[in-house]
């Protein structure tokens, strides 16, 4: 039982566009939520991250936004470059318990 | 500062053997974790250390799977024999004691078995 829903797969944008990945999760006690970029040969790397007491978070042109209700959260990449090719996960975790538990991942291809 | 560490970056043995693979943390971190990636699929979540002691453990796969980490620094996990189903890509995390939930992760290790 997949605990975080992610999607899409894959996901090819152009230069300047905005990026959007989705993801869902179930465990209502849930109470952190990161996403995590890896680059080729590289470990994964937080991104951002966002608790449950708002609902949009942003950091320069990655914003997350947060549906508790839905429980659904989501990463917007404004004015998508080709440095930010990458496979980025979310992932989410129990305040007091840092395992994470990551969602299937996805490959982002930004074409010039 | 150091980031972690993980050697092999990959290793190829053939099914029944056993392999052994090491996660340096960075220093001073009491928090490290085990995590594996199958092919295509999510990162799980294999166990948690806290300096020496295992503080979960809960997603070992099976007693096939062995992970230490003597005296709170490296941490290594042994698979024997190996399956060909243990093939992925093995990532270690460390986070400091009272941190922000942030875990460093290393580059990982790729496992084929054959």
């Amino acid at each position: 039982q997949q605990q975080v829903k992610q999607s899409p797969q894959s996901l090819i944008v152009q230069k300047g566009g905005i990026s959007i990945i989705n993801c869902a999760y179930e465990n209502t006690a849930f109470d952190y939520f990161p996403w995590y970029q890896q680059f080729p040969g590289k470990g994964p790397a937080l991104l951002i991250a966002i608790r449950p007491d708002v609902s949009e978070k942003k950091e320069g042109r990655f914003t997350i936004s947060f549906n508790k209700s839905a429980k659904q959260f989501s990463l917007h990449i404004m004015d998508s470059q080709p440095g930010d090719s990458a496979t980025y996960f979310c992932a989410a975790s129990i305040f007091g318990n840092e395992k994470l538990t990551f969602g299937t991942g996805t490959r982002l291809t930004i074409i010039p | 500062e150091a980031g972690v560490t993980q050697f092999p970056s990959h290793s190829v043995i053939e099914k029944g053997q056993t392999v052994t693979l090491r996660c340096d943390p960075i220093s001073g971190h009491d928090n490290l974790y085990w995590y594996r990636r199958v092919m295509g699929k999510e990162i799980k979540f294999l166990l948690h250390f806290v300096k020496e002691s295992k503080q979960d453990e809960s997603g070992m796969p099976n007693n096939r799977f062995l992970a230490e980490r003597t005296g709170g620094t490296y941490s290594t996990l042994k698979v024997q024999p190996a399956e060909l189903e243990d093939s992925g890509v093995y990532f270690c995390a460390s986070l400091p004691r009272g941190g922000d939930n942030e875990q460093f992760f290393g580059p990982g290790t790729r496992l084929t078995v054959l």
